[in-house]
């Protein structure tokens, strides 16, 4: 079985400041590891995935991850936060056999200050 | 344009009511999946299907049924709406053995049963 745990289900920075964003996951198996945005009352939007290559993950619009086994995490950054980074994030986890599911965290919505 | 298509994207049902949600792919994937997402609990696994003619329960299956006759179409039926069913449903699809591409996801289905 798999699972996401993601801390903070709200996470307010200010304009300019670090964003981080904590995923752990539970696999028996090697991940595979999502982060997608979700700006509201839309769709889901791929940030980047790990997919056993490089253990840190370069994404989309300035965001990177960094897949650290030993500590079962998979942690969102950005180092300067912008206004439209307001949205929700999930962090995801997958494996290469079986149903090949994602199993999904509970998000965590991200406020910017200006 | 390939990917996944919802039909519809809006719908407000009455409670006992029956309505089918049709989830259309033309990216030739074997996997394909229907999840919801409500406030707080992030998107979770209702049904999937591995194959044309094949279909399992995921983590809330109950109030669902799902068929996939045609390799491209995955359908998620509610025979009897309760406001519980009140959800956002995303439909995604992945092609066997390709992780390292991704999921592709719909643009969801807004329903509301009061």
């Amino acid at each position: 079985a798999q699972s996401v745990t993601q801390l903070g289900s709200h996470v307010s920075v200010s304009e300019g400041a670090l964003v981080l964003l904590r995923c752990n996951y539970s696999s028996s198996v090697p991940p595979y590891l999502f982060w997608y945005v979700q700006y509201p009352n839309q769709g889901l939007q791929l940030l980047l995935k790990y997919t056993s290559a490089a253990t840190l993950v370069k994404g989309i619009n300035g965001f990177e991850a960094e897949f650290k086994k030993s500590e079962t995490s998979f942690h969102l950054t950005k180092p300067s936060a912008h206004m439209s980074d307001a949205a929700e994030y999930f962090c995801a986890v997958a494996s290469d056999t079986g149903r090949r599911a994602l199993t999904f965290g509970s998000g965590t919505r991200l406020q910017v200050q200006p | 344009n390939a990917g996944v298509t919802q039909t519809p994207k809006f719908r407000v049902l009455k409670t006992g009511q029956s309505m089918t949600l049709l989830c259309a792919q033309d990216m030739n994937h074997e996997y394909m999946y229907w999840y919801r997402q409500d406030p707080g609990m992030g998107l979770r696994l209702i049904h999937y299907s591995v194959g044309e003619g094949t279909t399992a329960k995921g983590e809330v299956p109950d109030g669902y049924n799902v068929s996939r006759l045609k390799k491209q179409n995955f359908l998620l039926g509610l025979e009897s709406a309760a406001p519980s069913q009140t959800s956002v449903y995303f439909c995604a699809s992945i092609q066997t053995g390709a992780l390292n591409y991704g999921y592709t996801f719909g643009s969801g289905t807004r329903l509301t049963v009061v």
